[in-house]
């Protein structure tokens, strides 16, 4: 039971443009939602997270779309950099709780 | 760096050996979790504690795996008799729960990546 999905495998995006990471979500327990970045052979590393109370949060480049009534959480980076070229993580939880994560989405940025 | 560590970074060994992993949370977390990451996966929850409590314990944790967290600072993790199927990076995350807060952001180390022989 994959109560977090993350549908695409794989996204390929051109230098200075807007990445769009999509997640989907299937328990309404969930209040929680954080993306992680990872590199190979390295733990993830938090990126940004986004709260029920919330529909958009923003860090410099990244912002997190939450729309509950969809389940449905989105990552936008913009500008896109070669240097965010990684697996990028979705995770839910609900409270203070364990992680579930989706299977990851690999981002390249090309020149 | 303040961050999570653990130890060692790689470890390869024969299948029925056992292997004992170690994680040093970030100073003054109280809560440490451990997590199993495989090939095309995203990670998977194994256990937890709350300072030296385990409070939760997935049944991906068969007998054979047992963790502790003697004093509330780090923790190990230990697989006993290791099978093929064991081979994964073992990640290990605190965080902090602060007085009051809904929610919390765990915050991970660099992995053991494990490899059974």
């Amino acid at each position: 039971d994959q109560q977090v999905k993350q549908n695409s495998p794989s996204l390929s995006v051109q230098e200075g443009r807007i990445s769009i990471l999509n997640c989907d979500y299937t328990n309404s327990m969930f209040d929680y939602f954080l993306w992680y970045k990872k590199y190979p052979a390295e733990g993830p590393t938090f990126l940004i997270s986004i709260s029920s109370i919330k529909d958009k949060n923003e860090d410099g480049r990244f912002t997190v779309f939450l729309n509950k009534s969809a389940k449905h959480l989105s990552l936008h980076i913009v500008p896109s950099q070669p240097g965010d070229s990684a697996v990028y993580f979705c995770a839910a939880s609900a409270g203070t709780d364990k992680l579930i994560f989706g299977t990851g989405t690999r981002l390249q940025v090309f020149p | 760096d303040t961050g999570v560590s653990q130890d060692p970074r790689h470890k390869i060994t024969k299948r029925g050996q056992n292997v004992t992993f170690r994680c040093d949370p970030i100073s003054e977390h109280n809560r440490l979790y451990w997590y199993r990451q495989t090939l095309g996966q995203g990670p998977e929850f194994l256990t937890y504690f709350q300072n030296e409590a385990q409070l939760e314990k997935s049944r991906l944790l068969s007998d054979r795996f047992s963790a502790e967290r003697p004093k509330g600072s780090f923790s190990t993790l230990e697989i006993q008799r290791t099978e093929q199927g064991d081979s994964a990076m073992y990640l290990c995350a605190s965080s902090a729960t602060s007085g009051g807060s809904l929610w919390e952001t765990q915050y991970f180390g660099p992995g053991t990546r494990l490899l059974v022989l």
